[in-house]
């Protein structure tokens, strides 16, 4: 099976940067994900990583650590429309060949002017 | 907008009822996974369909069934509502491959209240 642990919730300062981490235990690995929720809409795609690293696309970066079982999504120059839930989720291995994620609980993030 | 649709966005109804909710896959897509989630809780895979057949099982319920039409949209089927049952139930689509780097999108979803 699989186990993703988040913090509950993070607070942050607006211009700031905030560091989000996710642990995971999986049997086997096919892919970490990154999404960003807010409340009562839908989860959307920021990033993802497969391989050992740092995956940057614009404010957010992802890394990777598999040896760890380790990621965490680095949000800079934060806005108050950063203020979100943001969900770690592994593809299931078991799964091959499909796009079935197993989430973690999410990380509610409260940016403050 | 992901592509992918759900509908009804709201539905309210009593404890012991039956509901189907709806979801059609962005245009291409092949696969459709089923969510459901609580209040404060994390996303729950409930099921997966691939050109209209299952693929995955996660811990749906027995009063819950699914399936996926030759158009490819889906339907989630849940009888006999409990209070619990209340939650947002999120569609999701992707196509026929496994090692995208993509994700699945994600639609709008379907707030469930039971009373």
């Amino acid at each position: 099976g699989q186990n993703i642990d988040q913090p509950t919730e993070m607070t942050a300062t607006e211009g700031a940067i905030v560091q989000i981490n996710c642990t995971y235990q999986t049997s086997g690995f096919n892919g970490l994900f990154w999404y960003q929720q807010h409340a009562g809409e839908a989860p959307t795609f920021l990033s993802y990583n497969v391989l050992d690293g740092l995956e940057e696309k614009g404010r957010f970066s992802s890394f990777l650590s598999r040896s760890k079982g380790y990621s965490y999504l680095l949000l800079k120059e934060l806005q108050m429309k950063d203020s979100a839930s943001y969900l770690c989720a592994v593809r299931d291995p078991q799964n091959t060949g499909f796009q079935k994620l197993v989430f973690g609980t999410g990380t509610r993030l409260l940016v403050s002017p | 907008d992901s592509g992918v649709t759900q509908t009804p966005k709201h539905l309210i109804t009593a404890t012991g009822q039956r509901v189907t909710l709806r979801c059609s896959p962005r245009s291409g897509d092949l696969s459709v996974y089923w969510y459901q989630q609580s209040l404060d809780q994390g996303l729950q895979f409930l099921i997966q369909y691939y050109n209209g057949e299952e693929r995955a099982k996660g811990n749906i319920l027995e009063r819950f069934s699914a399936q996926q039409f030759p158009d490819l949209h889906s339907e989630l089927n849940l009888s006999s509502l409990e209070l619990g049952d209340s939650a947002l139930y999120f569609c999701a689509s992707s196509g026929g491959g496994g090692t995208s780097g993509q994700g699945p999108f994600f639609g709008p979803g379907t707030r469930l209240t039971v009373l």
